[in-house]
This record gives C-alpha cells, sequence and structure tokens, in this order.
C-alpha cells in the first residue's frame, strides 16, 4: 500500500465551514508537505512540516504532525468555494538510502466548498 | 511565464506509436521528475534525475524511457504507447539544497487508443 494514505477521500462542506484532512504513512520522514490541485491542473505546494515540528500555520491552512502515531491533518479554516481542489500529503524520506530525494504522494482528498 | 513547462498538453495517439512528452523549466533546478496519475491515485513516480548525467527509475518505468537533454530539459518516452497508458502526466522539478519542495508543470493527457 502507499506511504502516504489520505482520510476522507472525500469531503463536502459549506463556505465558512472548517475542513480537515488527514493523512498516515509508515516509515520515518525527513518532512510531510501539502500539495493542492485544481481539477486536471498541475499540483501546487502549499506548506511543508519537518519532522521535528508539531505544528505550523500558513494564512488559513494549520497542520500538525504526529510523528509517533506517523500521522499529519491539514486543517483549512473558514473554507471559500474556491478552495474546492484535491488536496494530497506527500512524504519527504530521511536522508540516505535509495528513497532519498523522492517524494510519496497518497491517494488525496477530494474537497468540494459549497457556496 | 510558467516555471515549468510542458508539451504537448493533450495527446491522442494510437497503440504502438512512439510518443515524446517533453518538459522544460527556468527554475535552475538540478532535480527533475516525471509522474502519471489516474482517476483516484495519487501520483505514481516513473522516473527521476538528479543531475544531467544521474537517471533512475521510479517505481513504474516499465514501457517508459526518458532523457535528460540538459539541466532545463527532461524528456519521457513511450516506445510503443499502449491503452493502459492513458493517463495525466507531470513534470516535477525540486532544489537540491531545500527541502524537496517540488515544482509541477501543468501536465500532459495522453490518450492512447
Amino acid at each position: 500500500s502507499q506511504q502516504g494514505e489520505e482520510d476522507p477521500q472525500a469531503l463536502s462542506i459549506q463556505e465558512g465551514e472548517n475542513a480537515t484532512m488527514n493523512c498516515s504513512y509508515k516509515t520515518s520522514i525527513n518532512n510531510l508537505q501539502w500539495y493542492r490541485q485544481n481539477s486536471g491542473r498541475g499540483l501546487v505546494h502549499l506548506i511543508l512540516i519537518r519532522s521535528n515540528e508539531r505544528e505550523k500555520h500558513s494564512g488559513r491552512l494549520r497542520v500538525t504532525l504526529d510523528t509517533s502515531k506517523k500521522s499529519s491533518s491539514l486543517l483549512i479554516t473558514a473554507s471559500r468555494a474556491a478552495d474546492t481542489a484535491s488536496y494530497f500529503c506527500a512524504t519527504a524520506p530521511n536522508a540516505g538510502g535509495t528513497s532519498y530525494g523522492k517524494l510519496t504522494f497518497g491517494q488525496g482528498t477530494i474537497l468540494t466548498v459549497h457556496p | 511565464d510558467a516555471d515549468v513547462t510542458q508539451t504537448p498538453r493533450n495527446r491522442i495517439t494510437k497503440t504502438g506509436k512512439r510518443i515524446m512528452l517533453e518538459c522544460s523549466q527556468t527554475k535552475g533546478h538540478d532535480r527533475m521528475y516525471w509522474y502519471r496519475q489516474d482517476p483516484g491515485l495519487g501520483l505514481r513516480l516513473i522516473y527521476y534525475s538528479f543531475d544531467v548525467k544521474d537517471i533512475n527509475k521510479g517505481e513504474i518505468s516499465d514501457g517508459y524511457s526518458v532523457s535528460r537533454q540538459a539541466q532545463a530539459k527532461f524528456s519521457l518516452s513511450l516506445e510503443s504507447a499502449i491503452p493502459n497508458q492513458t493517463a495525466l502526466y507531470f513534470c516535477a522539478t525540486s532544489d537540491p539544497t531545500g527541502w524537496n519542495e517540488q515544482f509541477f508543470g501543468p501536465g500532459t493527457r495522453l490518450t492512447v487508443l
């Protein structure tokens, strides 16, 4: 199975509500990143959290990381219709070994925000 | 202007044809990647290159080949396209001095009939 698994697969909310997406992974990481993809377009980097960090904020985004549980969550506060997109987590492994320098992506959460 | 460009953006081809997808970047990054995305799935890594002389297979390299012509250019070829290679293909770059944040092109939608 994939390194990053996301939950839920799809989320539908009303504008103004908060959206929470979760990501679990299996192996130790250097950092975890969240990306956004509008329908059929390229992914855009949103936020990165390093393995020694527990929480990070960027505008309306809040990311948490629990390395003991190998999980992360992305919270989007006061959602807008323009936040409608797919959101992916991606893990970067620790330095060394054949996986270094690569990201492993989860399957994504499809977020729909209704006006 | 876009930092990572891909050509063509859309391509329809027939089984058995040779196809080349091209990627160019102006970010000055050494690392480049090719991914494919299928409906409902995340991105899967096909090939990656950490510099012009370094080419590595990803998790799904069978049926694909790549060429790193210059730091700025990384091409993906399907030697003999088959229908299950119908997918959205993305090129990405990253800076080895950073935290491996990746920058994506707009994608190429490939349909193999």
